[in-house]
């Protein structure tokens, strides 16, 4: 069966340092991934999605990056983070090859930027 | 651009009773998917319940059902029998049915508390 693991769960950073959350898919092979981010008040937004290694699409211009350096990894960095990074980040995958007719989540990570 | 309205912030219902959240979304597509998203307190995102716009019959899973009005853009969920373990966040979503269909588009939320 396909598991989906995000980590860290919490995590909590000062302004201007960098940031990396990861993201990784068990039990298939090229999956779709993706990075949403869910803020207070707000419902879920699209960050970046991936249909392949080298092959990523942002959605919203922003401070922060996605890379997928392997096949079933999927991070999510930032060089210098802002206070308005601060939030709820699920990663998610659907199956390969296919429009997402239904995304599996990870747990989050609940981002802190003090 | 797609767009979905989940205009219940908050709801609440009674152990064992039946509630229904409100959804409604507007699209000029004509072949879609909606899906129903619980997010309990551990932030877990569950699908609950998928619903294919070009199937006429309301889909249902368990306690589970829905009110799909295509002409009026509207799904609800239906949740009957009310347990504590229903306490979440409940997230409509859309996405369109095509090539390049990558963006789940969600609404912001209702959180349903179910009272003892």
């Amino acid at each position: 069966s396909q598991t989906i693991h995000q980590w860290p769960a919490t995590l909590v950073q000062p302004v201007g340092s960098p940031l990396s959350l990861e993201c990784t898919v068990e039990g298939t092979s090229n999956p779709n991934l993706y990075w949403y981010r869910q803020a207070a008040g707000r419902g879920l937004q699209l960050l970046f999605y991936s249909i392949g290694i080298d092959q990523i699409s942002s959605e919203v211009p922003q401070n922060l990056s996605a890379s997928r350096p392997q096949d079933r990894q999927f991070i999510l960095s930032s060089k210098k983070l802002l206070l308005s990074d601060s939030g709820f980040y699920l990663c998610a995958w659907s199956v390969p090859g296919r429009t997402i007719a239904e995304a599996f989540f990870g747990q989050g990570t609940r981002l802190t930027v003090v | 651009a797609q767009t979905v309205t989940q205009s219940q912030p908050e709801m609440s219902v009674q152990e064992a009773e039946t509630v229904t959240l409100s959804c409604t979304y507007d699209t000029s597509e004509n072949n879609y998917y909606l899906f129903w998203y619980k997010q309990p307190p551990s932030r877990q995102m569950i699908l609950v319940i998928r619903q294919e716009a070009y199937k006429q019959q309301n889909a249902t899973e368990n306690r589970f059902s829905v009110n799909f009005q295509k002409a009026a853009k509207s799904f609800s969920l239906k949740i009957s029998d009310s347990q504590l373990g229903d306490t979440a966040m409940y997230f409509c979503a859309f996405t369109h049915w095509g090539a390049g269909s990558y963006q789940l588009t969600f609404g912001k939320g209702t959180k349903l508390s179910v009272i003892p």
